[in-house]
């Protein structure tokens, strides 16, 4: 069946640092990639999104590119900011599916 | 816009009892979904209604029920509540039938089985 790995947690940064975080997929057909961020206390909000291959999604400095060739979706940001501090969640959803498959989260701290 | 509003925010049980967790959203989604999250699993879905009137069972539905009220509301039961049924429960909504199936999630609410 369809499946997302992601890298395990925590990631401790320094502002400002370079973020990565690893994510891959198995999947039958053509999903939608996505990555979800869970604020302490609060429920998972759309970070950013990509429905093809080499699509890129982008949002509030991440980015993420859809590469099929390695099956993955690699989240990015330039300079990462205390208040980046969550939970990141990568998904995949097949396209006209109801099921969105999740992985099992990235916790990142950001230090000051 | 209030989007996802699910209640209760915290319950505590004791094994065996019952209660119902509620959700309504004023997204005009027609899509509907619960999902429950534990350390180190992500989330997992409970139940779905991918419409007003259906429901369909999701990764982990054993010891639930759900009841797709009208459009905007959709109900999560536990009939018996067990111990290993402790975790943190989302409801969330989509538009459905078309496209990338974008999410979007209530705050949560806690349950704790003792």
């Amino acid at each position: 069946g369809d499946s997302v790995t992601q890298m395990e947690g925590p990631v401790t940064l320094s502002e400002e640092a370079f973020l990565t975080i690893n994510c891959t997929y198995t999947a039958t057909g053509y999903p939608s990639l996505f990555w979800y961020v869970q604020y302490p206390g609060e429920g998972l909000q759309l970070l950013l999104k990509a429905t093809k291959a080499d699509d890129k999604g982008s949002n509030k400095g991440f980015e993420a590119t859809y590469r099929k060739e390695t099956t993955s979706f690699h989240l990015e940001k330039g300079s990462v900011q205390v208040s980046d501090s969550a939970v990141y969640f990568c998904a995949l959803s097949n396209t006209g599916g109801f099921k969105t498959i999740f992985g099992a989260g990235t916790r990142l701290f950001v230090k000051a | 816009n209030a989007g996802v509003t699910q209640t209760p925010k915290f319950q505590v049980l004791k094994t065996g009892q019952s209660m119902t967790l509620q959700c309504a959203q004023d997204m005009n989604h027609n899509s509907m979904y619960w999902y429950r999250q534990d350390p180190g699993m992500g989330l997992r879905l409970i139940y779905y209604s991918a419409s007003e009137g259906t429901t369909d069972k999701g990764e982990v539905p054993n010891g639930y029920n759900v009841s797709r009220l009208n459009k905007r509301e959709f109900s999560l039961r536990l009939e018996s509540a067990a111990p290993s049924q402790t975790s943190v429960y989302f409801c969330a909504s989509s538009e459905g039938f078309s496209g990338a199936n974008v999410l979007t999630f209530g705050a949560g609410s806690r349950l704790t089985v003792l």
